[in-house]
């Protein structure tokens, strides 16, 4: 079956724009995750939601991030007011089950997108 | 807060040859633990992962790990690398309330040589 996919693959964006990366999760999967990965590094967490409700954004770098998933299946990670340290791979990943079940789920990465912003 | 080291940013091994890719994580209670590979291009696929009962974990791809509590480990091992093995793993602990919010290392890239 579809795996989770992400669009665009490549984002190419001058300072100061705004942003917006999509995530369409594999169907019928609750969780849905994003990730940021700088150069050299692993992904580190930025926010999750079970559903369309958002559980945890604790790993937004600052307000300028957002993300929503309104009908509970396709997300949108948006940064405002792009900046140069904003440049990285942003992943997304689902998994079936919703958070209280993680011990038995799997997170199912995208290929990502690339920001890169000028 | 739950961390992991991977202390190898490199390794180049022969195929055939036997591999060990070495992971050390800290975090109080028991933990949730993940092995993923990351090959060019393509997005984050999950080799392996310890949740609780037997330390030794086989994965896919005769990948198999092993949890050592005493030494903090988790080190990823295949007894005989293809060439197709060449990619940058991570290992990865599960934190947060319900260990779903994975904390990954720098990752290790491996490299085959024939």
């Amino acid at each position: 079956g579809a795996g989770v996919s992400q669009s665009p693959r490549y984002k190419v964006t001058k300072r100061g724009q705004d942003v917006a990366l999509r995530c369409d999760p594999i169907s019928g999967h609750v969780s849905l995750y994003w990730y940021r990965q700088a150069l050299g590094q692993g992904p580190e967490f930025l926010t999750y939601f079970n559903y369309e409700a958002q559980q945890d954004k604790s790993g937004l770098p600052n307000d300028r991030f957002s993300a929503e998933r309104p009908e509970g299946s396709i997300s949108t990670l948006t940064i405002q007011r792009t900046e140069q340290r904003d440049s990285a791979m942003y992943r997304c990943a689902s998994s079936l089950n919703p958070d209280y079940l993680a011990s038995t789920d799997t997170q199912y990465f995208g290929p990502g997108t690339r920001l890169t912003v000028l | 807060a739950q961390s992991v080291t991977q202390p190898d940013i490199h390794i180049t091994v022969s195929e055939g040859a036997s591999l060990e890719l070495r992971c050390n994580y800290s975090y109080g209670a028991t933990p949730y633990l993940f092995w993923y590979v990351q090959s060019p291009g393509q997005g984050l696929q999950l080799l392996l992962k310890y949740f609780s009962g037997d330390t030794l974990v086989q994965g896919i791809k005769g990948f198999e790990a092993e949890f050592k509590r005493s030494q903090s480990s988790f080190n990823l091992r295949k007894p005989s690398v293809h060439w197709s093995d060449a990619a940058e793993y991570f290992c990865a602990v599960g934190a947060g309330e319900y260990g779903n919010k994975l904390v990954f290392g720098a990752g290790t890239i491996l490299r085959v040589k024939s």
